[in-house]
């Protein structure tokens, strides 16, 4: 059964910093990963999404990374926002078997 | 539709009752999926439709909880006797084909109150 763990759990920076997420999973034989933005009380709203041919998706001031082998992905965010606060999740593809992480929670500060 | 659409966004029932939670999906997409998803906890999967079908009801923690897709889009989660412990956010999500392969697109989710 795949395991998504992300880390940290929760990040505190101030506005203007580069920020890494980091998302590792146990069975590699993904198809795809998604990483997903949820605000408060709010549903799930996609940020970017990585084949599993594939090492990076950019977009924006996003970017986010993916080491099938090794069992890891990251989203870079550059120059944070306070609009960035949210909490961050990782869901991993496996066949129609989505699983997700428990997320990281990202507060920036003005 | 735009994007996945879920009625109602809140819901407050008594326990014991009998709940519906509605999902329309984007049109056209033929994978409906529903996870859910406890406070502090990322979304839990529950079933998978393609199609009419059911293809994967793993998730659904007991028989009190049954969805339906009779025609291929709608669905409706279906909550039996809830307990208090139903008590959370109900997300679905739609994809153009199986298997997720352009990704999962979610809706708002219904967030149900057992009291």
């Amino acid at each position: 059964k795949q395991e998504v763990t992300q880390i940290p759990a929760a990040l505190s920076v101030p506005e203007g910093e580069n920020l890494v997420l980091n998302c590792s999973f146990t069975d590699s034989a993904i198809y795809n990963l998604q990483w997903f933005r949820q605000d408060p009380g709010k549903g799930l709203t996609s940020l970017l999404l990585i084949q599993s041919s594939q090492r990076e998706q950019t977009s924006g001031r996003l970017n986010a990374s993916l080491d099938k082998s090794s069992g890891r992905s990251t989203l870079y965010i550059a120059a944070s926002q306070p609009g960035d606060s949210a909490t961050y999740l990782c869901a991993v593809n496996n066949n129609n078997d989505m699983r997700f992480g428990a997320g990281t929670r990202l507060t920036v500060k003005p | 539709g735009a994007g996945v659409s879920q009625t109602p966004s809140n819901k407050v029932t008594e326990k014991g009752k009998y709940v519906e939670l509605r999902c329309d999906p984007i049109s056209g997409h033929t994978a409906l999926y529903w996870y859910r998803q406890s406070l502090g906890q990322g979304p839990e999967f529950l079933i998978y439709f393609q199609g009419t079908g059911a293809a994967d009801d793993s998730g659904l923690p007991n028989d009190r909880f049954f969805a339906v897709r009779p025609e291929g889009s709608v669905s409706t989660l279906k909550i039996q006797r809830t307990e208090r412990g139903d008590s959370a956010v109900y997300l679905c999500a739609s994809s153009l084909t199986g298997f997720g392969a352009y990704g999962y697109t979610f809706g708002s989710g219904t967030r149900l109150t057992v009291v």
